[in-house]
């Protein structure tokens, strides 16, 4: 199993752009997050989905949208990027039922 | 309400000290406490976790002590040793349908070979 795969692993964006942060998993996981992590800092739960067809906000979801039409994919979207989404994304799956999550290696994205 | 507050912010022991790291809650619907454990470049793994209705639970070196009434965790490393230099992060999770997970700032450890 390649557990949770994010792409990709850096990117710059100019501010305006937009662009689709891509997340998939192979454990086959109902629950599946969107986090970022400014330096410093903690994560912060962006949105997240309890399967297909179904997400909801956390923390900090403006200026993100998501969709969740598989089980296995979650992509994350900007539509206007500006420098304040400057971030490291992790994506994160876990089982119906189980708090354990576990994590992708994250994409590092710089807005300029 | 939603917050987790952590201390300290970076941690440096010696080889073979036991690093304490500190966790304060305020939303007692929380059911569930991680700890998880970043090595830089990498996303974060789940190092060992408690559920509120246990005052401590130990994995290997690992152990977590938890005071409900006081509302505050905290995560003790024994016979710390240089590969265990990393960030660590407390969790608190809400169980809302999905399990939405608030987390601590982090604490950097620097173990002193």
């Amino acid at each position: 199993n390649a557990g949770v795969t994010q792409t990709p692993k850096f990117r710059i964006l100019k501010i305006g752009q937009s662009m689709t942060l891509q997340c998939t998993q192979d454990m086959n996981h109902n629950y599946m997050y969107w986090y970022r992590q400014d330096p410093g800092m903690g994560l912060k739960l962006i949105y997240y989905s309890v399967g297909a067809g179904i997400t909801d906000k956390g923390e900090v979801p403006n200026g993100y949208n998501v969709s969740r039409s598989t089980t296995e994919d979650f992509p994350l979207r900007l539509e206007l990027a500006a420098p304040s989404q400057t971030s490291v994304y992790f994506c994160a799956s876990s089982d119906r039922g189980q708090e354990t999550q576990y994590f992708g290696p994250g994409t590092r994205l710089l807005v300029l | 309400q939603q917050q987790v507050k952590q201390s300290p912010q970076s941690l440096i022991v010696q080889k073979g000290g036991i690093p304490i790291i500190n966790c304060a809650y305020e939303n007692t619907a929380f059911d569930y406490f991680p700890w998880y454990q970043q090595f830089p470049g990498k996303g974060p793994a789940l190092l060992i976790a408690i559920r509120p209705d246990v005052s401590e639970k130990k994995e290997g070196r690992f152990t977590i002590s938890f005071n409900k009434s006081a509302k505050q965790f905290s995560l003790h490393i024994m016979d710390s040793q240089p590969g265990d230099s990393a960030t660590y992060f407390c969790a608190a999770i809400l169980n809302t349908g999905g399990f939405k997970t608030i987390f601590g700032a982090g604490t950097r450890l620097f173990v002193k070979a």
